[in-house]
């Protein structure tokens, strides 16, 4: 999508924490959202944040937000080979949702 | 029970044919979407429709015509497909509102020859 940004690929070691980056441009987006694709399959919610908050934890997932810089990124710690998949972050308006181009993670033993 | 299915799962068919692909959600959602990831993998809004009308059309040509018999269907006819058109599409629905979570289909891969 032309109006959120992400890093196309990263790799990690398992066990390693991954952080995957984004950037957005609507300042108005209330919501912004990770979603998790696995291949041949569709898109799974991994979590959302509102934009008042700065940080969120669910689990393994942390997701930080910078509303200055429009920036916001997804911590995944302990990072096991079936979290190798494609991750978009996406911001949402009412009736649509912008995604990034995706985020290849790959988990290496 | 599945909450959002698109049919065929995979489709393949040669230039020029017409083709269209089913989408059921059993949510209750009054808003439901096509979107097209292409092969690098970029995920593009098509339509979004909203308790049957069309809301958003993301200049899409207008060999796609998306149609809505009721709130739980939103169906994609393409007629003269062209090789551009080979993508993974996928159907998704949501009540309306920026909170509230888009639940997505597996998806219909179309591969035009």
């Amino acid at each position: 999508g032309e109006d959120v940004e992400q890093s196309l690929f990263l790799s990690v070691r398992e066990g390693d924490s991954s952080v995957i980056n984004c950037t957005y441009t609507d300042s108005s987006s209330t919501y912004l959202y990770w979603y998790k694709q696995e291949p041949g399959a569709g898109l799974q919610l991994l979590t959302y944040i509102f934009s008042n908050m700065d940080m969120k934890q669910d689990q393994r997932l942390t997701v930080l937000l910078n509303k200055k810089d429009k920036h916001l990124s997804l911590r995944i710690a302990d990072t096991q080979t079936g979290d190798s998949a494609i991750y978009f972050c996406a911001e949402r308006s009412d009736y649509k949702l912008s995604f990034g181009a995706g985020t290849t993670v790959t988990v290496r033993a | 029970d599945t909450a959002v299915s698109q049919t065929p799962k995979y489709l393949v068919t040669q230039m020029g044919n017409d083709k269209s692909i089913k989408c059921e959600q059993n949510l209750g959602h009054d808003t439901m979407y096509w979107y097209k990831q292409d092969s690098k993998k970029f995920l593009k809004i098509m339509f979004s429709y909203n308790n049957k009308e069309l809301i958003i059309n993301e200049t899409v040509p207008n060999r796609f015509s998306p149609k809505s018999p009721d709130k739980a269907h939103l169906n994609l006819h393409i007629n003269s497909l062209e090789l551009g058109d080979s993508a993974v599409y996928f159907c998704a629905s949501s009540q309306p509102g920026a909170n509230t979570e888009a639940f997505f289909g597996q998806g219909t891969r179309l591969t035009v020859v």
